[in-house]
């Protein structure tokens, strides 16, 4: 998929770095999605926005601090992980359908793989 | 959004069909059937979703029963490039956000 792309595409960082993940989407979607996969286990919802708002947070700790300036862009603020932070994060984009009769399905970037030293 | 069934793994032949199953019953009215896979280390990649009809796409086929109650992916000529972790989602179309992926079928192409 080339709807969604993220940077960078690896990123090893020690525990006291600060570093971004970046997502943008091509598609003229009104939401956008951060997920969590560590090796072996399902992806993992951390955040949602739509139209740039915040609508969920899965109780995700403060080291992580999504941005989302408008509605094609995505930020994942980095800041003191620990090594089980390590994982692919992985955006997605979507047009909920609401009153705009979006289609709701999600698009994917290619992710990003994160180890935490 | 309801829960899903899916074997942990199939294999299938080059060339032949593989059909991959999934069982939902306890899917409600107004939720869909969607199927996404990862192929190793990429982002899940959307096929193909559906309500109650049968539907078809470039990439694959949906096969739902008519009680809904449980759905079969098709791939009508699989190639070595299918290998991946297939994952059938149930889920209200305003529900995206809530997608909840499992375990999913690791379907394994082999020549």
């Amino acid at each position: 998929e080339t709807g969604v792309t993220q940077t960078p595409r690896h990123l090893v960082m020690g525990m006291t770095n600060k570093k971004s993940l970046k997502c943008e989407q091509h598609l003229g979607h009104n939401a956008m999605y951060w997920y969590k996969q560590s090796a072996k286990k399902p992806l993992e919802l951390m955040f949602v926005y739509n139209f740039k708002e915040q609508t969920e947070n899965n109780s995700v700790p403060s080291r992580f601090s999504p941005e989302c300036p408008n509605s094609s862009h995505l930020f994942l603020h980095l800041h003191t992980l620990q090594p089980e932070d390590s994982a692919l994060y992985l955006c997605a984009s979507s047009q909920e359908s609401g009153l705009a009769g979006g289609t709701d399905t999600q698009y994917f970037g290619p992710g990003t793989r994160l180890t935490v030293l | 959004d309801a829960k899903t069934t899916q074997p942990t793994s199939m294999d299938c032949a080059e060339g032949r069909a593989a059909n991959l199953p999934c069982n939902h019953s306890t899917i409600s009215g107004n939720e869909y059937v969607y199927w996404y896979r990862q192929i190793h280390s990429q982002g899940p990649q959307y096929i193909i979703h559906g309500l109650k009809n049968n539907e078809t796409n470039e990439m694959a086929s949906l096969i739902i029963t008519e009680d809904r109650k449980s759905s079969t992916l098709i791939l009508p000529h699989a190639t070595l490039r299918d290998t991946a972790v297939y994952y059938c989602i149930v889920r209200r179309r305003t529900n995206a956000g809530k997608s909840t992926f499992g375990d999913g079928t690791t379907l394994t192409v082999k020549p």
